[in-house]
């Protein structure tokens, strides 16, 4: 009965190709976000989405585009997938801002060839 | 402008050793701070947050708003309090930033 799941857990690709990563939260949250965590382990927030609505964009190329079709689902499509791409992505939610503890799911590993 | 500095990379004390890992901010406004520690195989998950003041597994943090920092401190170190542990900033809003983390080893 997991909060916040994220699939697929690991992803492997060429380069070039486009690729999804889908998270649910089953705890009633408004806020969802996605981080980015590198090979030295630095967590960067990606976008922030409260109540199916972009808040934050932290400066992320257009070609990752999120997409929230309810408020328990905040789903991360990325184009053209790069080397540079590669890392652990977090999805995470909030009840209601980040001043609130955040719920992560398990991360998604994605290895960029 | 949100920003956290976790100074050391890696802290490796022997258990039963007081530890003390330290975070300092840089907020102009009034910040929530909290603590988040990752575990071997285990999700990232909240440790404490100052405006709680809860002691939780042993540690504690004070924040120190004259030195910008909210150290996170246990007086007796255990092995299963090895993992990643970072430090975190919100000035409210949906935004969480999060320091480079620090990895705790407690050696037996």
């Amino acid at each position: 009965d997991t909060a916040v799941s994220q699939t697929p857990k690991y992803l492997v690709t060429q380069m070039g190709n486009d690729k999804s990563i889908k998270c649910e939260q089953n705890l009633g949250h408004d806020t969802m976000y996605w981080y980015k965590q590198d090979s030295k382990k630095f967590l960067k927030i990606m976008f922030s989405y409260n109540n199916k609505e972009l808040i934050i964009n932290e400066t992320v190329p257009n070609r990752f585009s999120p997409k929230s079709p309810d408020k328990a689902h905040l789903n991360l499509h990325i184009n053209s997938l790069e080397l540079g791409d590669s890392a652990v992505y977090f999805c995470a939610s909030s009840k209601q801002g980040a001043g609130e503890k955040l719920f992560f799911g398990s991360g998604t590993q994605l290895s960029v060839l | 402008a949100q920003r956290v500095t976790q100074p050391e990379k890696l802290l490796s004390v022997f258990k039963g050793a007081p530890v003390e890992l330290k975070c300092n901010y840089s907020y102009s406004g009034s910040p929530e701070l909290f603590w988040y520690v990752q575990y071997s195989r285990q999700r990232l998950q909240l440790l404490l947050r100052h405006i709680s003041r809860e002691s939780i597994k042993g540690f504690t943090a004070d924040l120190n708003k004259g030195e910008t920092s909210f150290h996170l401190k246990k007086p007796f170190a255990q092995e299963e309090d090895s993992a990643m542990y970072y430090c975190a900033l919100s000035g409210g809003g949906n935004k969480l930033v999060f320091g480079a983390g620090t990895i705790l080893r407690v050696k037996s």
